[in-house]
């Protein structure tokens, strides 16, 4: 059973437009949620992350948008850049879980020029 | 800032066999985790360890050996290679405690004929 779940599996959008990418989870205990970006033949870094203490995190033209009663999260990438095309990992995390981060499959964004 | 040394990057192997990886990293984490990445499967947790000697099994353990002989070094063995063993296996390390940014290698591509 998928504990972290993303959505769409893949998404293309337009140079210049906000491309919106999904995931929602299961365990209310997860408290830590980590979005990774992975290019081909590279490994995962770390884009940007939040607490389920806030509701938003902001990095730039990276947004994370948080609904801990639903369950759901999102990532938000404005004015969306060819170079931001890669594979996108939502993650999470329980409280005091030292290092086990459980990953969604992926979405897999495509921005075109 | 450091790097996670992943050998080698591809390795070949026949069904059966037994199969080494190695990873090193130098910046001095505790904490360092072998992931396994699938086609469409996000990654998987197959061990991890957060200090020198010690060894926690993942979600995925069956078929794989660990060795974390020191601090800077983890190695993962796949015990009998198996037609199905076609994945990235990648390899990642924290500082310890919650909520630490998790680094990762580039990965290790196992192909076996």
């Amino acid at each position: 059973q998928q504990q972290v779940r993303q959505s769409p599996q893949s998404l293309t959008v337009w140079e210049g437009e906000t491309a919106i990418l999904n995931c929602s989870y299961e365990n209310s205990a997860f408290d830590y949620f980590p979005w990774y970006q992975q290019f081909p033949g590279e490994g995962p870094a770390l884009l940007i992350s939040i607490l389920s203490v806030s509701d938003k995190k902001e990095d730039g033209r990276f947004t994370i948008f948080f609904n801990k009663r639903e369950k759901k999260l999102s990532l938000h990438i404005a004015d969306s850049q060819p170079g931001d095309s890669a594979t996108y990992f939502c993650a999470a995390r329980r409280a005091g879980n030292t290092g086990k981060l459980i990953f969604g499959l992926g979405t897999t964004l495509q921005v075109q020029p | 800032g450091g790097i996670i040394t992943q050998t080698p990057k591809f390795l070949i192997g026949q069904e059966g066999q037994k199969l080494t990886l190695k990873c090193q990293q130098n910046f001095n984490h505790d904490t360092m985790y072998w992931y396994r990445q699938d086609s469409g499967k996000g990654l998987r947790l197959i061990y991890y360890s957060i200090t020198e000697n010690d060894l926690q099994k993942g979600d995925l353990s069956e078929g794989y050996d660990a060795s974390r002989e020191k601090k800077s070094s983890f190695s993962l063995t796949v015990t009998s290679a198996q037609k199905n063993e076609m994945a990235v296996f990648l390899c990642a390390s924290s500082i310890a405690g919650a909520n630490t940014e998790v680094f990762f290698g580039k990965g290790t591509r196992l192909t076996v004929v």
